[in-house]
């Protein structure tokens, strides 16, 4: 059973729609990330939340807005997505957001296509 | 910048007996630490084994263990007496501590392993 819970597993959303991804964990940690990863690729992180501040994002379009309303729970917001777009979202967290000191753990991702 | 390699895209082994799943990496960082995790076809990303840069001894974890040489910028996995449940993407991953990079995994593309009955 994972710690970090996604939500929806699978998602198909046309171009033009809005859709939300939900992540959810209640280890009490305080640090909360956001991977994408294509098929038979390593994860690409995209944007990381330290004590609910967003500290990384790494260049990702502003079709995709990150939110972390509280220090359980982490969102990515969706919108005007191309084909692209279409992948695994993992999400993580760890302790804090020194990633070496406590290892991420991961959920089981949301299989995005958009069409 | 920090790169990982692994050199083996995919492997087999056969249920019960030993595999080594190679990994080395590039860096000018001399604090680190190295991680091997797998992703079986649930999708999860589960941590099998963590190495700090400065411990000369090898991490093990049950039949998981690391051949780590520093100086030869080598992070290897030895999985002992393969299960079918191993069957899984595995990929090596490098944290520094220092600079911008230190919240970043930079992975690896992954060895598909498979564990043959």
């Amino acid at each position: 059973d994972t710690e970090v819970t996604q939500t929806p597993k699978h998602l198909v959303m046309g171009m033009t729609n809005k859709k939300s991804l939900k992540c959810e964990q209640h280890m009490g940690h305080r640090a909360m990330y956001w991977y994408k990863q294509k098929a038979k690729k390593p994860p690409e992180l995209m944007f990381v939340y330290s004590y609910e501040k967003l500290s990384i994002n790494e260049s990702v379009p502003s079709r995709f807005s990150p939110e972390c309303p509280n220090s359980s729970l982490l969102n990515l917001h969706l919108h005007a997505l191309q084909p692209e777009d279409s992948a695994l979202y993992l999400c993580a967290s760890s302790q804090d957001g020194r990633g070496w000191v406590s290892p991420l753990h991961f959920g089981n991702g949301t299989r995005l296509t958009v069409t | 910048a920090q790169t990982v390699t692994q050199s083996q895209p995919e492997m087999s082994v056969q249920e019960a007996e030993t595999v080594t799943l190679s990994c080395t990496y590039d860096t000018s960082e001399n604090n680190y630490y190295l991680f091997w995790y797998k992703q079986p076809p649930s999708r999860q990303m589960i941590l099998v084994i963590r190495q700090e840069a400065y411990k000369q001894q090898n991490a093990t974890e049950n039949r998981f263990s690391v051949n780590f040489q520093k100086a030869a910028k080598s992070f290897s996995l030895k999985i002992s007496d393969s299960q079918l449940g191993d069957t899984a993407m595995y990929f090596c991953a490098f944290t520094g501590l220092s600079g911008a990079g230190s919240y970043q995994l930079t992975f690896g593309k992954g060895t598909k392993l498979s564990v043959i009955p």
